[in-house]
């Protein structure tokens, strides 16, 4: 089944403790990226992937990093992790053409304590 | 950056009724995508309209780019209980960049 997988889907952590949320597409997929969801705004681009030599920074990247070394998987990682950024979290995938349609993974729910 | 805002925020009618959401901005857009997303899931891509003046329809949905494309519809028709769900719009700034702007979302409820 062609999908994106997320892990961990929920998470409770406290302030400071490095995490590291993965993303995963069984698609062969060009294109990746992340964003947060939260009430009132939208979800939001925190860093996308046009393929595994290019990531650029989305509009909310500060406190994030990402990594692209394979395909398949764009992993998210925050360092010192605060309250703000408690929010759902939501990996995408594309084929990375003209007018890319993206595919959302179920999302992973994080509470930074 | 550029934004995209929805109206109405909620909107909760009874089955059978039309509806429009809209989604405006004072920018251009390359294109703009609608999605919906339900509970516990990701959204899910409804459409794509990269044309000013554009309509598609799906099955009773239409949807409409602006002419000048800094803004779009949704219409729904004879609405149903399977149509609830938060209706998404994004727009993606510059062709072929991938950034993209969601707007804030409607959450429509379609009552029995």
């Amino acid at each position: 089944e062609a999908q994106v997988t997320q892990n961990p889907r929920y998470l409770i952590t406290v302030t400071g403790k490095k995490l590291t949320v993965t993303c995963s597409q069984n698609m062969n997929h060009e294109y990746m990226s992340w964003y947060r969801q939260d009430p009132g705004l939208g979800l939001r681009q925190i860093y996308y992937s046009m393929n595994v030599e290019v990531t650029d920074k989305g509009d909310v990247p500060e406190g994030y990093k990402v990594s692209r070394k394979e395909k398949r998987n764009f992993p998210l990682i925050l360092e010192s992790p605060s309250p703000n950024q408690t929010s759902l979290y939501f990996c995408a995938s594309g084929r990375g053409e003209a007018y890319n349609e993206q595919f959302f993974g179920p999302g992973t729910r994080l509470t930074v304590l | 950056t550029q934004l995209l805002e929805q109206s109405p925020q909620f909107l909760s009618i009874q089955e059978g009724e039309n509806l429009t959401v809209y989604c405006n901005s004072s920018s251009v857009f390359s294109s703009l995508q609608w999605y919906r997303q339900e509970p516990g899931e990701g959204p899910v891509l409804l459409v794509t309209v990269v044309t000013g003046g554009e309509v598609k329809k799906l099955k009773r949905l239409t949807f409409q780019f602006g002419d000048a494309r800094k803004d779009s519809s949704l219409h729904i028709t004879a609405a149903q209980p399977g149509d609830t769900g938060l209706y998404l719009c994004a727009g993606e700034e510059i062709y072929g960049t991938y950034k993209y702007i969601f707007g804030t979302g409607t959450r429509l409820k379609v009552l029995a």
